[in-house]
């Protein structure tokens, strides 16, 4: 069975500042990683993904996320956060190979970007 | 290219009472998925359809929950007789095939309260 943990339920930023998401991940086979974003009101959008080929992900946005086997990390992270990151962000797994692929979710972490 | 759509985009009931959910996926999206979203938390697979065959219902509350795609394409999800904790935003996503390296696209949710 895999799982994600997301290690902060809160995050807060100035804006203008790096942004750093935590996510530590457990799975038996390969995963594949996720970071969907939830604005309010709309429906999750995916950042970016990881499937097991370059390790630094880039995605969307200006966000990015670096797989860590040793650490069985996937932080996500921004340079410079900006009003229109303010939302809901959730680290996701599936696993690879399989017809069963439904995504685990994490709990959700809030980022609050100050002006 | 049309997103995944779902009706209604809310619902209010009394418990004891029968719902249902309706999507229409992404076109050419073999893969279809149900989650249900309770606040605050992030979103959790109901079940997986590979065109109109379930893949994973494990998580279904079978007893009150059930779903079909009859013919490949649209699906929908009932809950009948619904309770308190049914209160949540149930997402459809679809997805061209199957395998967790697909991205899936989420819709947009049907948010149900039940009284």
């Amino acid at each position: 069975a895999q799982s994600v943990t997301q290690l902060d339920s809160h995050v807060s930023v100035s804006e203008g500042t790096p942004v750093l998401l935590r996510c530590n991940y457990s799975s038996s086979y390969s995963p594949s990683l996720f970071w969907y974003v939830q604005h309010p009101n709309k429906g999750l959008q995916l950042l970016l993904k990881y499937t097991s080929a370059a390790t630094l992900v880039k995605g969307i946005n200006g966000f990015e996320a670096e797989f860590k086997k040793s650490e069985t990390s996937f932080h996500l992270t921004k340079p410079s956060a900006h009003m229109s990151d303010a939302a809901e962000y959730f680290c996701v797994v599936s696993v690879q190979g399989g017809g069963a692929d439904g995504l685990t979710f994490g709990k959700g972490t809030h980022l609050i970007i100050q002006p | 290219e049309a997103g995944v759509a779902q009706s209604p985009r809310y619902k209010i009931i009394e418990k004891r009472q029968s719902v249902a959910f309706w999507c229409n996926p992404i076109s050419g999206h073999a893969t279809l998925y149900w989650y249900q979203q309770i606040l605050g938390q992030g979103p959790k697979l109901l079940i997986q359809f590979q065109n109109n065959g379930v893949v994973d219902d494990s998580q279904l509350p079978k007893d009150r929950f059930s779903a079909e795609r009859l013919k490949g394409v649209d699906s929908t999800l009932k809950i009948q007789p619904a309770k308190l904790e049914d209160s949540a935003v149930y997402l459809c996503a679809s997805s061209f095939g199957s395998g967790g390296h697909n991205e899936q696209f989420f819709g947009p949710g049907t948010r149900l309260t039940v009284l």
